[in-house]
């Protein structure tokens, strides 16, 4: 299995420009979790879906960021309009989840770097 | 009562010492407690984890010692290397949550040779 695919890897944006995170999880798995990191508070879930359904968006800054799954091996982050604040390397993971617990399987990450 | 508490932030020894992280939580729901190890530009990847009806996990050179009582549990790195320079992540998470995790702050480990 390729593992999950995060694209692009790497993103320069001036401020106030649309800016669209893409993931493929991998095969099989029916949760998804999007994550950002920055060196002052570490690793922060954004939001998760289950079953292509948000579960959990609480960790959304603000109304900037956006997060779709129209299907199980698709999913998106967008940020509209972006600012300096939001550069950041921003993960996506996935699971194979059912009751209990499975591990999660981490994308390369997309860096970020808005101007 | 969500958060997993992690210390110390960065951690600096020398190879062949056993570098020790702690992480310690409040939420007596959490019954699955996992170690991330992270290396520059690369996603976390499962290290080692342990489910609270054992007090301690090996897995080669990783240890997790679980204290139940006391709601805490740490990694030890027995005999660290170099190649383990690494951040590393405590998490935990509950029956039922979809396989969301609650993640520790990190620890940056530096092993000197």
């Amino acid at each position: 299995d390729a593992g999950v695919i995060q694209s692009p890897r790497h993103e320069v944006t001036e401020m106030g420009q649309e800016v669209t995170l893409r993931c493929k999880p991998i095969s099989g798995h029916n949760s998804l979790f999007w994550y950002r990191q920055t060196m002052m508070r570490g690793l922060e879930l954004l939001i998760y879906f289950n079953n292509n359904v948000p579960i959990d968006d609480s960790g959304m800054p603000e109304d900037r960021f956006s997060a779709k799954m129209p299907n199980a091996s698709f999913s998106t982050l967008k940020i509209q309009p972006s600012e300096p604040r939001d550069s950041a390397v921003y993960f996506c993971a996935s699971s194979l989840a059912g009751g209990g617990h499975y591990e999660q399987y981490f994308g390369p990450g997309t860096r970020l770097t808005v101007t | 009562q969500q958060q997993v508490k992690q210390s110390p932030q960065s951690l600096i020894v020398q190879k062949g010492g056993i570098p020790i992280i702690n992480c310690a939580y409040e939420n007596t729901a959490f019954d699955y407690f996992p170690w991330y190890q992270q290396f520059p530009g690369k996603g976390p990847a499962l290290l080692i984890a342990i489910r609270p009806d054992v007090s301690e996990k090996k897995e080669g050179r990783f240890t997790i010692s679980f204290n139940k009582s006391a709601k805490q549990f740490s990694l030890h790195i027995m005999d660290s290397q170099p190649g383990d320079s690494a951040t590393y992540f405590c998490a935990a998470s509950m029956w039922g949550s979809q396989g969301n995790l609650i993640f520790g702050k990190g620890t940056k480990l530096s092993v000197k040779p």
